[in-house]
Parts: C-alpha cells; sequence; structure tokens
C-alpha cells in the first residue's frame, strides 16, 4: 500500500508569497498528480509528471523519484489560489486509480 | 471537446432513501474511476470501469453502492439505501486506453440526513 503524506496540512499566506507545499510517498510510481480542490468542490488536474520539473504559469511542480518526493510551488501567490490541493501518486502502469494524499489546505489573503 | 460532466452537482437526502449519480466521461474514454472524499478524509478509490466492466471494485465500501456502465457510456452510481456516513463528495474520472492522465468531474456533494 503506497503511503502518501503531504506537508503542510494546513497554510495561510500572505498575497504574493511564495508557496511551496510537499508530498512523500512510500513505493515505487509510475506518475504522480497534482490536484486542486476549490471550495465549490470541483477538482482540476493541475500536473502530472514522472520526472523533473513542471511549469504552468505561476505554477511549479517538481519530483524526485529516487527520494519519493514531489513539492508544488506557487510564486506571487494569490487569493484566487486559495483551495485544497491534494498529490495523488500513481502505481504501475496504464490507467490504475490513484492513491491520494489528505491534500494542503491553502488559504492566500490579500 | 467536453469534460467529465456529473449530475447532479448536489445531492440532499434522508438516510433510507435512494440516490443515482450519473457521470458522462470525455467521449472516448474507456476508463471510467469513481472516486469518493469523505469530510476530512482522503479521496478514495471505489471502482474502475474499462469500457462497461468493472475492471476494479475493490474500494466500493458495502453492498449498498451498486455502479453500472451500459454500453460502456455513461455509468450511474446507486446508493440504496443511503446512510449518514454516505455524506461527501463523489468523484468521477475518465481517461484513454493505455493513457496516465485522469480527467475529473466537478464531483457531486451527497448529502445525508
Amino acid at each position: 500500500k503506497n503511503e502518501v503524506e503531504q506537508s503542510p496540512q494546513n497554510l495561510t499566506a500572505q498575497e504574493g508569497e511564495f508557496i511551496t507545499i510537499n508530498c512523500s510517498y512510500s513505493v515505487g510510481i509510475s506518475a504522480l498528480h497534482w490536484l486542486q480542490q476549490h471550495p465549490g468542490g470541483g477538482i482540476v488536474s493541475l500536473f502530472m509528471l514522472s520526472s523533473g520539473k513542471k511549469k504552468h504559469g505561476r505554477l511549479i511542480a517538481t519530483i524526485n523519484i529516487q527520494e519519493k518526493h514531489s513539492s508544488l510551488h506557487i510564486t506571487a501567490s494569490h487569493p484566487r489560489d486559495s483551495a485544497v490541493y491534494i498529490c495523488a501518486p500513481q502505481v504501475g502502469g496504464g490507467a490504475d486509480g490513484l492513491t491520494f494524499g489528505k491534500g494542503t489546505h491553502l488559504i492566500i489573503q490579500p | 471537446e467536453a469534460g467529465v460532466t456529473q449530475f447532479p452537482s448536489h445531492s440532499v437526502i434522508e438516510k433510507g432513501q435512494t440516490v443515482t449519480l450519473r457521470c458522462d466521461p470525455i467521449s472516448g474514454h474507456d476508463n471510467l474511476y469513481w472516486y469518493r472524499r469523505v469530510m476530512g478524509k482522503e479521496i478514495k478509490f471505489l471502482l474502475h470501469f474499462v469500457k462497461e466492466s468493472k475492471q476494479d471494485e475493490s474500494g466500493m465500501p458495502n453492498n449498498r453502492f451498486l455502479a453500472e456502465r451500459t454500453g460502456g457510456t455513461y455509468s450511474t452510481l446507486k446508493v440504496q439505501p443511503a446512510e449518514l456516513e454516505d455524506s461527501g463528495v463523489y468523484f468521477c474520472a475518465s481517461s484513454q486506453e493505455g493513457v496516465v492522465t485522469q480527467h475529473f468531474g466537478d464531483g457531486t456533494r451527497l448529502s445525508i440526513l
């Protein structure tokens, strides 16, 4: 069973701050997803990565396969970034189900 | 391209009643997944369809939950009878055959009173 740990569980920051959310997992994986869940409940897939780094706008995701660790960074944070961010490692190739972290509840204050 | 759509967006029912959730995957996606997030806990896998067949239903909590995918298109998840602990957000996701990336729907928020 893949144990997934996210930190911090809750984070409140001021607008403009650089945000880092960490994710550690216990078994080898084929890919890792970062998801965003807004207060209304809907989920958006932000990144899927299996090595290195990916950047999309102000969001950056990195992964270190050897250390079983991934980070999600938000530069120049904005109140609209307030959401729950969920790490979801995927074990195996093909289209297997994901294991989800408990999520990091992020609040960006203006 | 239309995304994964789920109906209803929110459902409020009384304990003991029946509720049916629907998921329409992206057209052409053979893989369809159901997940659930109970308040304060992580999202949990429920089951996985490949076309109309159940590939993995190890996450289904008990026999009050019944999932179907007639014709390999849309899927329904029926809860009968609903219990208080069934409250949560039910997500559906779909992906193409052999593709890792899953596309998520907005979820159905289910409240059992």
